[in-house]
């Protein structure tokens, strides 16, 4: 089955922006994803679901400064104009016919 | 706006059972499969079940298979994860979710808490 590789951490400064990677494992590398953020406290938000094009397609009410990227394995989230509330854990998920993988998270700080 | 609703959770002894109900509003929920998902306190998202729209397949991950049980009454737009023989390891909050027509779940809902604890 995929696995999915994510950074454990990451930050980035008010109104900069941040790209966070996660990576598809050998013999998946063409699968779709879908990023999920989960706020404190919260349940998890789906963002996007991502595509080995690099096509993607933002959830409902998902702001435009989230966007999605795809570079052969990778698949990466962008966050353009850092705000307090992007401070999160972000998720990657991917799927096949019998079976459904999260990448262990990544957490943001916002400085 | 699509909503998701879990009920069912509690504490319960080791090897006792427990069953979360997912009730689902603002959209055809026949059209659409669903899916359980975990996460134990301070850990990351866990899947643990999935079911096809008309609930003739359903799917679990390894560590519940055989214990759990994923159900659906689509004229009730209910979802259900029947949990038996439950473990420590069990103690999560579970959420179920809706998969999009991409396959990605697009929707989730609040979570409810299972702590299996003696």
């Amino acid at each position: 089955q995929p696995v999915l590789t994510q950074s454990s951490s990451a930050s980035g400064s008010l109104g900069s922006s941040v790209r966070l990677t996660c990576t598809l494992s050998s013999g998946h590398t063409t699968y779709s994803i879908a990023w999920h953020q989960q706020q404190p406290g919260k349940a998890p938000r789906s963002l996007m679901n991502l595509e080995r094009n690099g096509i993607y397609n933002r959830g409902s009410g998902v702001p435009d400064r989230f966007s999605g990227s795809s570079s052969g394995a990778d698949r990466y989230l962008t966050i353009s104009n850092l705000q307090s509330e992007d401070e999160a854990d972000y998720y990657c998920e991917t799927w096949n016919t019998n079976t459904r993988v999260f990448g262990g998270g990544t957490k943001l700080t916002v400085l | 706006e699509v909503q998701l609703l879990e009920s069912g959770g509690g504490l319960v002894q080791p090897g006792g059972s427990l069953r979360l109900s997912c009730a689902a509003s603002a959209f055809t929920f026949s059209t659409y499969a669903m899916i359980w998902v975990r996460q134990a306190p301070g850990k990351g998202l866990e899947w643990v079940s999935a079911i096809s729209a008309r609930g003739d397949g359903t799917y679990y991950a390894d560590s519940v298979k055989g214990r759990f049980s994923i159900s659906r009454d689509n004229s009730k737009s209910s979802l259900y994860l029947q949990m038996n023989s439950l473990r420590a390891e069990d103690t999560a909050v579970y959420y179920c979710a809706r998969l999009s027509t991409n396959s990605h779940s697009d929707y989730w809902g609040q979570g409810t808490l299972v702590t299996v604890s003696s």
